[in-house]
């Protein structure tokens, strides 16, 4: 089972602050995710990762970014929060020869105020 | 485009009696599909999955899931629910491997509680 961590866990910030999501995961996954996740509502894909130096953006629009300058790390940040960004962000990571099989970390909840 | 369909937002059981979950999909070929539980708090942890072969699946925790081509389904089922299976359950599909085609679609979810 793969090991994913996320930080912070919780955040509560202003609107217009910058905000990085880290998200590092040990065992070596080529592929990483993002996905965003409102109460009582599916998962949304919203940033992938093939690698180092490779970035898609998924099924729902964001204004976030992120970038993959290392394998094990795929970090998500949000240039000028806003209380529509309030949400849990998941990521996940999945290993090249079976990239459908995708593994999470416990998640980060945003409150922007 | 895929979809996924969990048609019940939340169900009560009480502890001991037998449980399914719901899941319908929508995608041309077999696809690949998955359940995952996420504990208040917590990540999504794989319980299934199935990409082809025996219809039938077993899980983690003592969960199966039938794939039904016929009627688009993969229903999740546990013969005798403990009350630490109160979660939520996320029925999810993918076109395959490989590229775009692993990313996962996901349903709304299904809210377990469990009686005493």
């Amino acid at each position: 089972e793969a090991d994913i961590y996320q930080t912070p866990r919780y955040l509560v910030i202003g609107t217009g602050k910058k905000i990085t999501l880290e998200c590092s995961q040990t065992m070596g996954h080529d592929k990483m995710y993002w996905y965003q996740q409102d109460p009582g509502m599916e998962l949304h894909l919203i940033h992938y990762s093939y690698g180092v130096n490779s970035t898609e953006k998924g099924d729902l629009s964001s204004e976030s970014t992120v970038s993959r300058i290392r394998t094990e790390h795929f970090p998500l940040t949000l240039e000028s929060a806003r209380p529509s960004h309030t949400s849990q962000y998941l990521c996940a990571s999945s290993p090249r020869d079976r990239e459908e099989t995708q593994y999470f970390g416990p998640g980060t909840r945003l409150l922007v105020l | 485009a895929q979809s996924v369909t969990q048609p019940d937002i939340h169900i009560t059981v009480s502890e001991g009696a037998s449980l399914e979950l719901r899941c319908n999909y929508s995608y041309g070929a077999t696809p690949y599909l998955f359940w995952y539980v996420q504990s208040p708090g917590q990540g999504l942890q794989l319980l299934l999955k199935y990409f082809s072969g025996d219809t039938l699946v077993q899980g983690i925790k003592g969960f199966e899931a039938e794939f039904k081509r016929s009627q688009s389904s993969f229903n999740l089922r546990k013969p005798s629910v403990h009350w630490s299976d109160a979660a939520e359950y996320f029925c999810a599909v993918a076109a395959g491997y490989g590229g775009s085609q692993g990313n996962l679609i996901f349903g709304k979810g299904t809210k377990l509680s469990v009686k005493p």
